[in-house]
Parts: C-alpha cells; structure tokens; sequence
C-alpha cells in the first residue's frame, strides 16, 4: 500500500515553465514533508522541506505547497532550467519516536526541462 | 572523497547466488539505510539501523538481511539472488538528533539478476 502517492509519472516543460508536482499523504500522523532531488547517476539529494505548521516555504526558485486538510503537498519549480531536468521525489515522515527517522517516498516523477 | 560509499557499483549475478552490497560512511551519522528503487515504484526501505546494537526491517526486507559491523559500515546481503531483485539500491544515512530528518545518499549499486 503506497502511503504516498506522486503524480505524474513524467513532465516535461519549456524553461522558464513552472512544472507542478503533487503529492498525496494518507497517514494524518506524518509530521515532516521533504523533496528530493535525483539526477542520473547519483543518489538523491534532499532539496526542501515543510513541516505542518506552514502552507507555504521558498527556497530559491522552489516553493512547497502544503495543505494540511486535503493531505497534500506540492512541488512547484519557478523559471524552470535545462539543469533542473532530475526526478523528483516527495516524502512524509513522523519525527517523533523510534520511527523518526523513517521516510516514506512517493512514486518520483522525471522532470524534462527543455531549451 | 564522497561521504557515503557503496561498492560495487555495478553487478550481474546469476540467479541463487548470494551477494553482497557495501556501504561506507566518514560523515559520522549513527543512522544507516537500505534502500531499492524501481522504476515507478520510488525509493522502498529494505532494512535500517540506529546504531550498531540496533538493525530494524523495513517495508520489504524478505530475501535480504543486513549486517552493520561498524557505525561506519552497513552491508546489505542477498542469501539466494532473485530476477525480482534486479534494481538500483542506495544505502543512506542520517544522524539522531538532528531537527530534520535529512538523510544522505549514496550514489547507488546496480544489481542485475539474470
């Protein structure tokens, strides 16, 4: 049973576009949202993340989108650029207790950014 | 020198052999992950351990087991390889503590069973 769903699979847009990313969460329990960033070749990289207690957090050219009564987040990447072509993986934890440390990811989605 | 190692990098085993998958970390972290990633699947939690005395299953931990004989060294075993298991596996790791979870990445092994 995936906990975390992600769509879409694939997405692929122009720079300077503003691909969106999505998420669904079902455990009302997870209390920490962070993005990961994969390029190919390499291990993912955490890029950001929010906790419950925010809607919104920037960074950069990244923004999450949390909405806690829907039990979704979002990724959305301003001024898309070739370099920001990766997959994408969104993830939920519980911080408290023994099972702290454990991240469960969403499906991933590869980003295209063409020129 | 990268700060979470894994070795090999790439392996093609035949079906019923035994493998194994190291992991090396000089970050320091006291938390240690397995992961498999398959396409469409995302990143699956194999086995992971809080320390040495401490080694927890995963989501999918059947036909793996794992050793951790250092804080700095955790290995992933096959006993009797599968064609299922072909995959991308990362080992990763964190430290207790921190205000969030972050957790650090290897660059991955690739493991084909034929």
């Amino acid at each position: 049973q995936q906990q975390v769903k992600q769509s879409p699979q694939s997405l692929i847009v122009q720079k300077g576009g503003i691909p969106i990313i999505n998420c669904a969460y079902e455990n009302t329990a997870f209390d920490y949202f962070p993005w990961y960033q994969q390029f190919p070749g390499k291990g993912p990289a955490l890029l950001i993340a929010i906790r419950p207690d925010v809607s919104e957090k920037k960074e950069g050219r990244f923004t999450i989108s949390f909405n806690k009564s829907a039990k979704q987040f979002s990724l959305h990447i301003m001024d898309s650029q070739p370099g920001d072509s990766a997959t994408y993986f969104c993830a939920a934890s519980i911080m408290k207790g023994t099972s702290g440390s454990r991240l469960t990811f969403g499906e991933g989605t590869q980003l295209t950014v063409n020129p | 020198d990268a700060d979470v190692t894994q070795t090999p990098r790439n392996r093609i085993t035949k079906t019923g052999k035994r493998i194994m998958l190291e992991c090396s970390q000089t970050k320091g972290h006291d938390r240690m992950y397995w992961y498999r990633q398959d396409p469409g699947l995302g990143l699956r939690l194999i086995y992971y351990s809080f320390d040495v005395k401490d080694i927890n299953k995963g989501e999918i931990s059947d036909g793996y087991s794992v050793s951790r004989q250092a804080q700095a060294k955790f290995s992933l075993s096959l006993e009797s390889a599968i064609p299922n298991q072909t995959a991308l596996y990362f080992c990763a790791t964190s430290v207790t503590g921190q205000l969030y979870n972050e957790q650090f990445f290897g660059p991955g092994t690739r493991l084909t069973v034929l």
